[in-house]
């Protein structure tokens, strides 16, 4: 069935430093996926979403890439802050069907 | 920030009471979704809706039920609770009709099952 993973289940990076959080995922249908970051005792946050008809986006601080040969969608925060410090998770949609979420990767920046 | 609520935020009860978790949202949003989620831990879909009457059951099988009498709320009902539904429960919603869209979640319900 369908599945999305993290590679890294967990990340520490230094403050200023640029971050890189990677998820592969599955189903090659998917045409819509999206980042969102969660800190501790809160929902998901939406950051930054892309398109399959894309192979790249930027927001501000952060960029999505998407691979879709290898199945393969990153999210790189440039100068990583402490408030960055979060589990980010991956997911990808096919067509307006539910949503499938990743295992997230928690991200700790460190002074 | 997104209109969509949650109460309560947190809950201690025994083995075998009867809760409801709730959740609202303001934005109008046709489709709406529960998920439960272990600390750190991956969302699992439990239920969903498209609108008014709609619950359809979701990817984990969960012993909660759910009901969509308006379309700004979707309770989430646990009959008889046990230690083995502690977790986070999460609400969230998005449009139904249109091309990509996101889910808006709420701050989500950390349930714990004595």
């Amino acid at each position: 069935g369908e599945s999305v993973g993290l590679h890294l289940p967990t990340l520490s990076v230094q403050e200023g430093d640029n971050s890189i959080i990677n998820c592969a995922y599955s189903n090659s249908a998917s045409d819509y996926f999206i980042w969102y970051k969660q800190e501790s005792g809160k929902g998901p946050q939406f950051i930054i979403d892309i398109r399959s008809n894309m192979d790249k986006r930027q927001g501000q601080r952060v960029t999505v890439l998407l691979n879709k040969t290898v199945k393969h969608l990153s999210l790189q925060i440039a100068a990583t802050q402490p408030g960055d410090s979060a589990v980010y998770f991956c997911a990808e949609n096919n067509y307006g069907q539910n949503f499938v979420f990743g295992p997230g990767t928690r991200l700790s920046v460190l002074p | 920030e997104a209109d969509i609520y949650q109460t309560p935020r947190y809950l201690v009860i025994g083995t075998g009471k009867k809760i409801t978790l709730e959740c609202s949202q303001t934005m109008g949003h046709d489709k709406m979704y529960w998920y439960q989620q272990d600390p750190g831990m991956e969302l699992h879909l439990i239920h969903y809706s498209y609108g008014v009457n709609s619950t359809e059951k979701g990817d984990l099988s969960s012993e909660s039920t759910v009901s969509r009498i308006r379309t700004e709320h979707f309770p989430l009902t646990l009959e008889s609770a046990r230690p083995s539904h502690t977790s986070q429960y999460l609400c969230a919603s998005s449009p139904l009709a249109g091309g990509p869209n996101e889910q808006f979640f709420g701050p989500g319900t950390r349930l714990t099952v004595l």
